[in-house]
C-alpha cells in the first residue's frame, strides 16, 4: 500500500523569508503522480502544485516550486517570499497513474509571522 | 464553474439519527470521492465513483455508512444510526480523468451529539 508521511506537524516562517515543506511517500509504482492542497481556515482544499513523476524538472507556480527526487521518493514544497496569506495546512498527495486514489498525508501547519 | 458543491455546510445531529450529506460534482468530471477529515486519522478516502459506479468502497469504516451516485450531478453519503465518532469534516470532490487533480467541495462538518 501508498503511503505519504508528513513527519513535520508544524513550521513557522517569517514573512517574505523562504520555506521548504517535506514530504515522502512510498510505493513501488513508476507511474504516480505528486500534489500539494493548502487548506486555510476556511477549510477549502485548494490545488498548489502537481508534478508528474515521469517528468524529471521540477514543478512551479509562481512562489512555489517543488524538489521532486525519485529516487529518494522525497517531494519538497518550497515556498519563496511568504506571505500571510500562505498560513493554512498543507497536504501532500500521491495518486497512483492506474487508479484514481488520491492518498493525504497527516498534513503541516504553517505559520506565517508578520 | 461553481465547483463542488457540498451541502450542509454544517450538520448537528443526535446519535442515532441518520444523516444525509450531499453532493453535486463539477459539471463533466466522471470521478466522484467522498473523503473524511479528523484530527486523529487526517484526511481519509472513504469511497469513490467512476461514471456514477463505486470503484472502492473499502474506506467505508462500517455498514453504517453507505454512499449513492444516481446520476452524473448528484451524490449521497449516509450514516445510519449516526454516532458521536462519526463527527468529523467530511469531504466530496470530482476530477475529470483519472490523471488529474480532484478539486473539493468546502466539506460538511458533522457534529454527533
Amino acid at each position: 500500500a501508498q503511503t505519504v508521511t508528513q513527519s513535520q506537524p508544524e513550521m513557522s516562517v517569517q514573512e517574505a523569508e523562504t520555506v521548504t515543506l517535506s514530504c515522502t511517500y512510498d510505493t513501488s509504482e513508476s507511474d504516480y503522480y505528486l500534489f500539494w492542497y493548502k487548506q486555510p481556515p476556511s477549510r477549502q482544499m485548494i490545488l498548489v502544485i502537481r508534478q508528474e513523476a515521469y517528468k524529471q524538472q521540477n514543478a512551479t507556480e509562481n512562489r512555489f516550486s517543488v524538489n521532486f527526487q525519485k529516487a529518494a521518493k522525497s517531494f519538497s514544497l518550497k515556498i519563496s517570499d511568504s506571505q500571510l496569506g500562505d498560513a493554512a495546512m498543507y497536504f501532500c498527495a500521491y495518486k497512483p497513474g492506474a487508479n484514481s486514489k488520491l492518498t493525504f498525508g497527516k498534513g503541516i501547519t504553517l505559520s506565517v509571522r508578520p | 464553474d461553481a465547483g463542488v458543491i457540498q451541502s450542509p455546510r454544517h450538520e448537528v445531529t443526535e446519535m442515532g439519527q441518520e444523516v444525509t450529506l450531499r453532493c453535486k460534482p463539477i459539471s463533466g468530471h466522471d470521478y466522484l470521492f467522498w473523503y473524511r477529515q479528523t484530527m486523529m486519522r487526517g484526511l481519509e478516502l472513504l469511497i469513490y465513483f467512476n461514471n456514477n459506479v463505486p470503484i472502492d468502497d473499502s474506506g467505508m469504516p462500517e455498514d453504517r455508512f453507505s454512499a449513492k451516485m444516481p446520476n452524473a450531478s448528484f451524490s449521497t453519503l449516509k450514516i445510519q444510526p449516526s454516532e458521536p465518532r462519526d463527527s468529523a469534516v467530511y469531504f466530496c470532490a470530482s476530477s475529470y480523468y483519472r490523471n488529474t487533480e480532484a478539486f473539493f467541495g468546502q466539506g460538511t462538518r458533522l457534529t454527533v451529539v
